[in-house]
């Protein structure tokens, strides 16, 4: 079945400091990766996607994510944190099954950036 | 300027009073979708069009209705909603880029059910 975890259900990071929110996907086939940010009573926004190529993917706000296979992961990174970035963060990943790209959601992650 | 709009952001309804939420879209795309979302929780898919086709996912109960009367407008349309219908509905829109649909997403319409 074709799955997407994100192991962490929040991660709390200092403003200034890199952060890491971990996605890792079970699909069939090459997979297409998305992840979105969703600010509190907002929709969601996309930030980047995987569809081939450089596994290092950079995307809106200074954010990029990198497509390991052999891990299965598409880790989302951003190298200096802001108050900003405080969010709640979806991995998602094309349902290979369905049609005219329906996305399979991650449970979620809670970023939490303090000053 | 928004692309995919949603009216009303916040919608309150009783127990069992059919409800309307709309979605309008000036992106042109011929994929509009729907999706609930409880708090904390990630969006489930309701049901998607592909221009005019309409698709149903297996699980979405029956309560649960859409038009799609134009390409820029789509609407959901609870027919007697319960508490547990009580959540973020979002609306997404997308279209076929790079190889891949990138889906653009509503500000939600935020149902109570009293």
């Amino acid at each position: 079945a074709q799955s997407v975890a994100q192991p962490e259900d929040q991660v709390n990071v200092a403003e200034g400091n890199p952060l890491t929110v971990k996605c890792t996907y079970s699909v069939s086939g090459n997979p297409y990766l998305f992840w979105y940010v969703q600010y509190p009573n907002r929709g969601l926004q996309f930030l980047l996607k995987y569809i081939t190529g450089d596994n290092l993917v950079k995307g809106s706000y200074g954010f990029e994510a990198e497509f390991n296979k052999s891990q299965t992961s598409f880790h989302l990174k951003k190298p200096s944190a802001l108050v900003s970035d405080s969010a709640l963060y979806f991995c998602a990943v094309r349902d290979m099954m369905g049609s005219q790209g329906n996305l399979i959601f991650g449970k979620g992650t809670k970023l939490s950036v303090k000053p | 300027d928004a692309m995919v709009i949603q009216n009303p952001r916040y919608q309150v309804t009783q127990f069992g009073k059919p409800v309307t939420l709309s979605c309008s879209q000036t992106l042109n795309h011929n994929v509009m979708y729907w999706y609930q979302q409880k708090s904390s929780q990630a969006p489930k898919l309701l049901f998607h069009y592909y221009d005019k086709d309409f698709n149903n996912e297996a699980d979405t109960p029956d309560n649960f209705q859409s038009r799609r009367p134009n390409t820029s407008f789509c609407f959901l349309d609870i027919r007697s909603p319960g508490l547990g219908d009580a959540a973020m509905y979002l609306c997404a829109t997308s279209i076929l880029s790079s190889g891949a649909y990138e889906q653009f997403f509503g500000p939600g319409t935020r149902l109570t059910v009293l």
